[in-house]
């Protein structure tokens, strides 16, 4: 079936180094996605996303990627700060109006 | 910054007994979105909303669930007789159009069924 998945868990990086938080997907029809960041407590909030059309995006310290022949997306957090302590979900965007989440991994920022 | 609210932030009720969680969305948001997330587990897609009406819905959102835009700014998740696995995260968020992915989420209402 159509799936979002992460491949860990749990992520710990040293303060100022790059992350690199992993997700697969299942539905090679799957044209869109999007990253979101989920702080203790909080509801999730919009990170960055990609089209299918492009096989990367970069935001203010973050870039995404996109590999679609092997059904795979990575988010990247240049010079990884305490703040960027929390869980990180990518999503599909499925045909209609509902965004699936995959299982999140937890990025655990050592000082 | 416009903000998504919900209430109340947290509830605790007795298994059987109804539930009714709010959320006002952001103001010129067209769709609307329940989530529910499980201690440490994904977010989970319950049901959108758009133009007054259900547009889709998960497994989860059976007939014990229901969704209402009573007012035109108030959203509503009613539970009606409530399980123990009810006890989750609910998150309502808002969208502004199709062509973005970007939700935007609520704090959230905990929902703990004793």
């Amino acid at each position: 079936g159509e799936s979002v998945g992460l491949h860990l868990p749990t992520l710990s990086v040293q303060e100022g180094d790059n992350s690199i938080i992993n997700c697969a997907y299942s539905n090679s029809a799957s044209d869109y996605f999007i990253w979101y960041k989920q702080e203790s407590g909080k509801g999730p909030q919009f990170i960055i996303d990609i089209r299918s059309n492009m096989d990367k995006r970069q935001g203010q310290r973050v870039t995404v990627l996109l590999n679609k022949t092997v059904k795979h997306l990575s988010l990247q957090i240049a010079a990884t700060q305490p703040g960027d302590s929390a869980v990180y979900f990518c999503a599909e965007n499925n045909a209609g109006n509902m965004l699936t989440f995959g299982g999140g991994t937890r990025l655990m920022v050592k000082p | 910054e416009p903000e998504v609210t919900q209430t109340p932030s947290h509830q605790v009720t007795q298994m059987g007994q109804e539930v009714i969680l709010r959320c006002v969305p952001i103001s010129n948001h067209l769709y609307f979105y329940w989530y529910r997330q499980i201690l440490g587990q994904k977010v989970e897609f319950l049901v959108s909303f758009y133009n007054n009406e259900i547009s889709e819905k998960s497994e989860i959102f059976d007939d014990q669930f229901s969704v209402e835009r009573p007012d035109g700014s108030n959203f509503t998740l009613k539970i009606r007789s409530t399980k123990l696995e009810d006890s989750a995260m609910y998150f309502c968020a808002g969208r502004l159009a199709m062509n973005t992915g970007e939700l935007f989420f609520g704090e959230g209402s905990r929902l703990t069924v004793l």
